[in-house]
């Protein structure tokens, strides 16, 4: 029940187009959703985030979309660039808890 | 500078030894955090801290031992019990706040000989 699942596990979209990255999870307690981009050797770092009393966050090309019902958010990149070439994290946790739960991660490949 | 520095970048060890890894912040965050990141795995909790000396076990707790004597400093012992240490450690803060947002550091390459 603390797992999110992430999918799909690789990506590879033309450049102009759309990348969209799923979650799900079971955990009804989770009240907020990050998104998070990791270039190799790097640390991970916030993209955007959201908290499902919103259905959809967009900030630049970059959207979440999310369904409290289905228990699903997902990460919408578009007008892909080969610059957003890196691996992507969704993860869930609970107010105040202090824990994050990570989905195993996306490697997106954007073709020049 | 504000941020959160993770030393040395790369750290080789030998079967058997302990080695400690380091993570500095100067955010003023209350809360740190370790994590451990395998290919495939993505990120799994080894340690975190809510306060000053006070810290709770993650999910893979086994084999490593942190401090938390000073708000700044989270260090991370990897010990020889540690079966299978070679990965990519990172370091996180949280401020605690309303977003609960968390910010990576760097991250440290272990490499066990």
């Amino acid at each position: 029940q603390q797992q999110v699942k992430q999918s799909p596990q690789s990506l590879i979209v033309q450049k102009g187009g759309i990348s969209i990255i799923n979650c799900a999870y079971e955990n009804t307690a989770f009240d907020y959703f990050p998104w998070y981009q990791q270039f190799p050797g790097k640390g991970p770092a916030l993209l955007i985030a959201i908290r499902p009393d919103v259905s959809e966050k967009k900030e630049g090309r970059f959207t979440i979309s999310f369904n409290k019902s289905a228990k699903q958010f997902s990460l919408h990149i578009m007008d892909s660039q080969p610059g957003d070439s890196a691996t992507y994290f969704c993860a869930a946790s609970n107010k105040g808890t202090y824990k994050y739960i990570f989905g195993t991660g996306t490697r997106l490949k954007v073709l020049a | 500078d504000g941020g959160i520095t993770q030393s040395p970048k790369y750290l080789f060890r030998k079967e058997g030894q302990n080695v400690t890894l380091s993570c500095e912040q100067n955010l003023n965050h209350d809360a740190m955090y370790w994590y451990r990141q395998d290919p495939g795995q993505g990120l799994r909790l080894i340690y975190y801290s809510q306060i000053v000396n006070d810290f709770q076990k993650g999910d893979i707790a086994e084999g490593y031992s942190v401090s938390r004597e000073k708000k700044e400093s989270f260090p991370l012992t990897v010990t020889s019990a540690q079966k299978n240490p070679t990965a990519f450690y990172l370091c996180a803060t949280s401020d605690g706040s309303n977003t609960d947002t968390q910010y990576f550091g760097p991250g440290t390459r272990l490499t066990v000989l």
